[in-house]
């Protein structure tokens, strides 16, 4: 079962503009997190809200969590090409982590 | 060097054979995991371990079989039972459900 899911399937912007990319579960959650993946790679853990916060910041990432409505969102500002990758939120789902669809963010020089 | 790690990075297998992926860890971590993920896909779950000498079923079980003996190895081993083998393997580890590290990854195909 996969409890997010993540739109849109794919993102194309320049170096410079905002990301934003967005999750919707489907279930109650105690925390959603956000990671991301190069291709061919391993996932890297970028950030983690919890249910009862509503935004969160680190570096050039803001995530926000809507639990009325089941979603969240993570914007990438003044993004760089190096920031190219897959972006995957996670929810926890009784004793394990169930992975959305993600979203493949190119970024153009 | 702390981390996880997965060999082999690309990985064959013959009709009828069975496989088997390594996952070690050497982060002290008591949970391990194995997703399996199709080209464009998100992660599916096919198992987990939340302790030495146990382990349950995640959703996509059927066709894979695992071990875990010893608290930094949890190795996968796809039999031939599971018809459609080709993926992208990938394993983590954690101490939390609050943070996951992943290692590399390994493709597998079928000759």
């Amino acid at each position: 079962s996969q409890q997010g899911e993540e739109d849109p399937q794919a993102l194309s912007i320049q170096e410079g503009e905002n990301a934003t990319m967005n999750c919707s579960y489907k279930t109650s959650i105690n925390n959603l997190q956000w990671y991301r993946q190069n291709s061919g790679r391993g996932l890297v853990h970028l950030i983690l809200i919890r249910s009862n916060e509503r935004e969160k910041h680190s570096g050039r990432l803001r995530v926000t969590l809507d639990t009325s409505k089941k979603s969240s969102s993570l914007l990438i500002t003044a993004s760089r090409a190096a920031d190219t990758a897959s972006y995957f939120c996670a929810t926890d789902d009784t004793d394990k982590l169930i992975f959305g669809t993600g979203t493949r963010l190119q970024v153009f020089p | 060097d702390g981390g996880i790690t997965q060999s082999p990075k690309y990985l064959f297998r013959k009709e009828g054979q069975n496989v088997t992926l390594s996952c070690e860890q050497n982060l002290n971590h008591d949970a391990m995991y194995w997703y399996r993920q199709d080209p464009g896909q998100g992660l599916r779950l096919i198992y987990y371990s939340q302790i030495v000498n146990d382990f349950q079923k995640g959703d996509i079980a059927e066709g894979y079989s695992v071990s875990r003996e010893k608290k930094e190895s949890f190795p996968l081993t796809v039999t031939s039972a599971q018809k459609n083998p080709t993926a992208f393997y990938l394993c983590a580890s954690s101490n939390s459900w609050e943070k996951l590290f992943f290692g590399s990854g390994t493709q597998l195909s079928v000759l």
